[in-house]
């Protein structure tokens, strides 16, 4: 049972770099979320899915975009990273409106 | 998005029932009370959650007040591993997952 599965684990960007996180779930979930947490505070909602092929703007979504192309994956996009964006990623899957299954979380950091 | 109000902190003794509470006052008819908590340098982790009725599991118990407008979480025997922050969410029709501040619970050997 893989559960949720993020990748990478731990990342180091420099300013101004592009990357893409993965969140892969083999449960069969509906809805998909993408959260931030920064030192010392709770989680942040970025994006979050609730099917393929959508998606809705969270919390904090500017400087992030977001694609749910298949059903197991959503994956999280930094087109310019900025150091602000220095944090740690979740990702979650759910069914409807049931238990939420987390990742383990991506350290990135953007220098 | 429902806001939920929870103390920053609590603390407990080993082996000590535990009540965290939570108020949810602008709770709607639809909304689901989730609780989550996120040990040290983890994800966060499903502890149980309700609709209406009391709600039992092998982490945890539910009690939700007869006008939902609060909840309690309750930990039948707190051990050094419940030390954690524990969220009070309300799931929405809309599925917005989101978090607040959470409680701190302390447990104390």
């Amino acid at each position: 049972n893989a559960g949720v599965t993020q990748t990478p684990k731990f990342r180091v960007l420099k300013t101004g770099q592009s990357m893409t996180l993965l969140c892969a779930q083999d449960m069969n979930h509906e809805y998909m979320y993408w959260y931030r947490q920064d030192p010392g505070m709770g989680l942040r909602l970025i994006h979050y899915s609730v099917g393929e092929g959508t998606t809705a703007k969270g919390e904090v979504p500017d400087g992030y975009n977001v694609s749910r192309l298949k059903k197991q994956n959503f994956l999280l996009g930094l087109e310019s990273a900025a150091p602000s964006q220095t944090s740690v990623y979740f990702c979650a899957s759910s069914r409807y409106r049931v238990e939420a299954f987390f990742g383990q979380g991506t350290r990135l950091t953007v220098v | 998005d429902a806001k939920t109000t929870q103390p920053n902190s609590m603390e407990s003794n080993e082996e000590e029932p535990v009540h965290l509470p939570c108020n949810h006052s602008t709770i709607s008819g639809t909304d689901y009370i989730h609780w989550y908590r996120q040990l040290p340098s983890q994800g966060p982790e499903y502890v149980i959650h309700g609709l209406t009725s009391n709600v039992n599991n092998r982490m945890a118990s539910l009690a939700i007040a007869e006008d939902r407008k609060s909840s309690t979480l309750i930990l039948h025997r707190a051990t050094l591993r419940d030390a954690a922050v524990y969220y009070c969410i309300l799931l929405r029709s809309n599925y917005k997952l989101t978090f607040g501040k959470g409680t701190l619970l302390t447990v104390n050997p």
